[in-house]
């Protein structure tokens, strides 16, 4: 089955900066790949996805890039604010399935 | 509406117990999903409910049933629990229901605790 790898997993970037997760994927009939978030007390909730006829897509402050030759996608947050601070997952899943395997998570903490 | 609703949000069980969590969405989704999430990991997959239908059951112990009434609702009924299930229990929906090409929608979950 598939697996996804999910790197770092905890990150603390200052107001302002940048934060990049990366995570990888082994199967390579895997073409959907969403990001989640998770705040404290919460269920996730979808930021942005793509799917493997893209190589990038973008956000206002919300980018992801894939690799379908290397097997991995990044999240891109620039200019981070406070409210950012949460655990995001990477997840990776085939059409015609229902299911989507999830990264270990990245807690993004942003300080003020 | 796009609401994915969880009650109750905190539940304290026995071991002999039995309980049950319940879920609804109104978006007229036709896959729904119970997913089990203990503390600092991702959520791991219990069932999916396509058009009504048991579609995937993760090889969960049979003190866990899920039930779907109607396209709307989804429970999961809980009997001779173990402490070890104590985790926080999140239902979601999608779109589709027969293959999975979009968005999952979760509630804000049930968390669980078994004394």
């Amino acid at each position: 089955g598939e697996n996804v790898e999910q790197h770092p997993s905890t990150l603390s970037v200052q107001e302002g900066d940048s934060a990049v997760i990366k995570c990888t994927y082994s199967d390579s009939a895997s073409n959907y790949f969403p990001w989640y978030k998770q705040e404290l007390g919460k269920g996730p909730q979808l930021i942005i996805d793509i799917r493997s006829n893209v190589g990038e897509k973008k956000d206002q402050r919300i980018a992801v890039t894939l690799n379908k030759t290397a097997k991995h996608f990044s999240l891109h947050i620039t200019e981070t604010q406070p409210e950012d601070s949460a655990v995001y997952f990477c997840a990776a899943s085939i059409s015609a399935g229902n299911m989507l395997t999830f990264g270990g998570g990245t807690r993004l903490m942003v300080k003020p | 509406d796009t609401e994915v609703t969880q009650t109750p949000k905190h539940l304290v069980m026995g071991m002999t117990n039995k309980k049950s969590l319940k879920c609804e969405q109104h978006m007229g989704h036709r896959a729904m999903y119970w997913y089990k999430q203990k503390a600092k990991k991702p959520p791991e997959l219990m069932f999916v409910y396509s058009y009504e239908k048991l579609s995937i059951n993760e090889s969960v112990p049979s003190r866990f049933s899920p039930e779907c009434p109607n396209s709307s609702l989804l429970n999961l009924h809980l009997h001779a629990l173990q402490p070890e299930d104590s985790a926080l229990y999140l239902c979601a929906s999608s779109q589709e229901g027969g293959g999975f090409t979009g968005e999952l929608f979760f509630g804000e979950g049930s968390r669980l605790t078994v004394l």
